[in-house]
């Protein structure tokens, strides 16, 4: 079936980089685009940027632009996202999420379980 | 960047009860609002996109309508499993913003 699987929990200090992965299955990969939405404890939803898996193109929330790389791997059907400089307010749940197409409105149809990342020292 | 905003953001409800939330986009987004349900500790699932289309799978109770800047997620009668919060997503263009959440709780 169609799932998105991410990468386990992580624990970071501040000044420190994080990478979380989201292995895509059960469908053409380089068809639809990805996404990646977090969610800080008890708040709501975050656009964070997306990537184009066919060609790579990215795009970024304003907010992360400088600090955050979006990046996929066509072999393994996985897109990546990478954070740098890390500080307690990026603490968060983060979340892939696959976009559906035009015909669906664009909207975020499959969604990876979360990875949680505490940024501590 | 488009803002959404929603309301209200938490209410109480009983099961049986009708209940609408509200979303409105700070321009016009024609009809690119989608709708999705979270539970504690699980990944949003979609419910309805383009405003007002039943995601599959997701039950006739649900039903979403509006265009323009002014949206509504109407629940016809509440079940134990509606109790969660809800979110609007603008997917016309640029950042994908989301509201900020309604939390269904349960009277």
């Amino acid at each position: 079936q169609v799932q998105l699987v991410q990468s386990g929990a992580e624990v970071k200090k501040p000044g420190a980089s994080v990478k979380v992965s989201c292995k895509a299955s059960g469908y053409t990969f380089t068809s639809y685009y990805m996404h990646w939405v977090r969610q800080a404890p008890g708040h709501g939803l975050e656009w964070m940027g997306m990537v184009n898996p066919s060609g790579g193109s990215t795009s970024y929330a304003q907010k992360f632009q400088g600090r955050v790389t979006m990046t996929r791997d066509t072999s393994t059907s996985t897109v990546y996202m990478e954070m740098s400089s890390l500080r307690s307010e990026d603490t968060a749940v983060y979340y892939c999420a696959r976009v559906s197409g035009p015909s669906r409105g664009n909207a975020f149809d499959i969604w990876g379980q979360g990875t949680m990342v505490t940024v501590s020292s | 960047d488009i803002q959404m905003t929603q309301s209200p953001s938490s209410l109480s409800a009983s099961v049986g009860d009708r209940l609408t939330i509200t979303c409105r986009a700070s321009q016009s987004i024609s009809i690119y609002l989608n709708w999705y349900q979270q539970k504690p500790g699980k990944a949003p699932t979609l419910l309805i996109y383009a405003a007002s289309s039943l995601e599959i799978g997701v039950p006739s109770r649900f039903s979403g309508s509006g265009s323009g800047t002014d949206f509504t997620l109407t629940i016809s009668s509440l079940l134990p499993e509606d109790f969660a919060t809800y979110y609007c997503q603008q997917s016309y263009r640029g950042p994908r913003t989301f509201g900020g959440g309604t939390k269904v709780e349960i009277k």
